[in-house]
C-alpha cells in the first residue's frame, strides 16, 4: 500500500514569508505527527492530529500551525519565517494514538530559509 | 523534562563485528520506548517498541533490551546494510513523543 506521502519535498523561501507543507498519511490512518529535524537537535515534536483534532503540541512558538481535515490529511504552516527554521520536517502517520510507537514517516519536506 | 540521550554519538563496525548502542533516558511515566532505523535522505523506519523493564524483542541481527533508566539496541554480527542511523524515542505520561539524537552506525565489508 501507498505509504506516507508529503509535499513539497525541497523549498526555498526568505525570511518573513509563509510556507504550508501537506502530509497524506497511509490509507486508514487517523493519527497525524509532525516533527523538525536538525543537524543540532534532532527531531523534535511539533505537534499531533487525531480526528482533525490537535491531540498535542510541541515546544514551538505560535508561528507552527497545522490542522487535519476530515480525510487524514494534514497540513503545517509557519507564518513569518526565519533563519533557524530551515530544517527537514517530517510526518507520520499511524492507526490510531500510536501507543505502539510504530509511526510511519514520510520522507520529509526540505525547508531552506534564505 | 523528558530527556534521551544516545551514546556513542558514532560507531564504526567491520562486518561481523558485533556491538550495542545505548539510549539512557528520563521520564514522567513511560508509556513505550522504541528504535527507529533512518537512511540518508529518508525518514525514519519504525523498528521495535518495549513496554517494561526486562522486555526483549528481536529482528534479524537487532536486539532490543529495556531497564528502567537505558535501553540497548545489540547488532550481532552485522552486514554493511545495517549502516544506518539508529534513533530511540520515549513517550512519556502527556503522549509526547521525545526522540535522542541518534547513533551513526558504519559497517564496513
Amino acid at each position: 500500500k501507498a505509504g506516507v506521502t508529503q509535499t513539497p519535498r525541497y523549498l526555498i523561501k526568505t525570511r518573513g514569508q509563509q510556507v504550508t507543507l501537506s502530509c497524506s498519511p497511509i490509507s486508514g490512518h487517523r493519527s497525524v505527527s509532525w516533527y523538525q529535524q536538525t543537524p543540532g537537535q534532532g527531531l523534535q515534536f511539533l505537534f499531533e492530529y487525531f480526528s482533525e483534532t490537535q491531540r498535542n503540541k510541541g515546544n514551538f512558538p505560535g508561528r507552527f500551525s497545522g490542522r487535519q481535515f476530515s480525510n487524514s490529511r494534514s497540513e503545517m504552516n509557519v507564518s513569518t519565517l526565519e533563519l533557524g527554521d530551515s530544517a527537514l520536517y517530517l510526518c507520520a502517520s499511524s492507526l490510531e494514538t500510536a501507543d505502539t510507537g510504530e509511526l510511519f514517516f514520510g520522507e520529509g519536506s526540505r525547508l531552506t530559509v534564505l | 523534562e523528558d530527556q534521551v540521550t544516545q551514546s556513542p554519538e558514532a560507531l564504526r563496525l567491520q562486518e561481523g563485528e558485533s556491538s550495542s548502542l545505548n539510549c539512557s533516558y528520563t521520564v514522567s511515566g513511560l508509556r513505550g520506548l522504541f528504535w527507529y532505523r533512518q537512511d540518508p535522505g529518508k525518514g525514519p523506519e519504525f523498528l521495535f517498541t518495549l513496554y517494561s523493564a526486562g522486555e526483549e524483542k528481536e529482528k534479524e541481527r537487532l536486539k532490543a533490551t529495556l531497564t528502567k533508566k537505558e535501553s540497548f539496541l545489540h547488532i550481532t554480527a552485522p552486514k554493511p546494510e545495517d549502516s544506518a542511523t539508529y534513533l530511540c524515542a520515549v513517550r512519556a505520561n502527556d503522549y509526547k513523543l521525545s526522540f535522542g539524537a541518534g547513533t551513526t552506525v558504519t559497517v564496513r565489508a
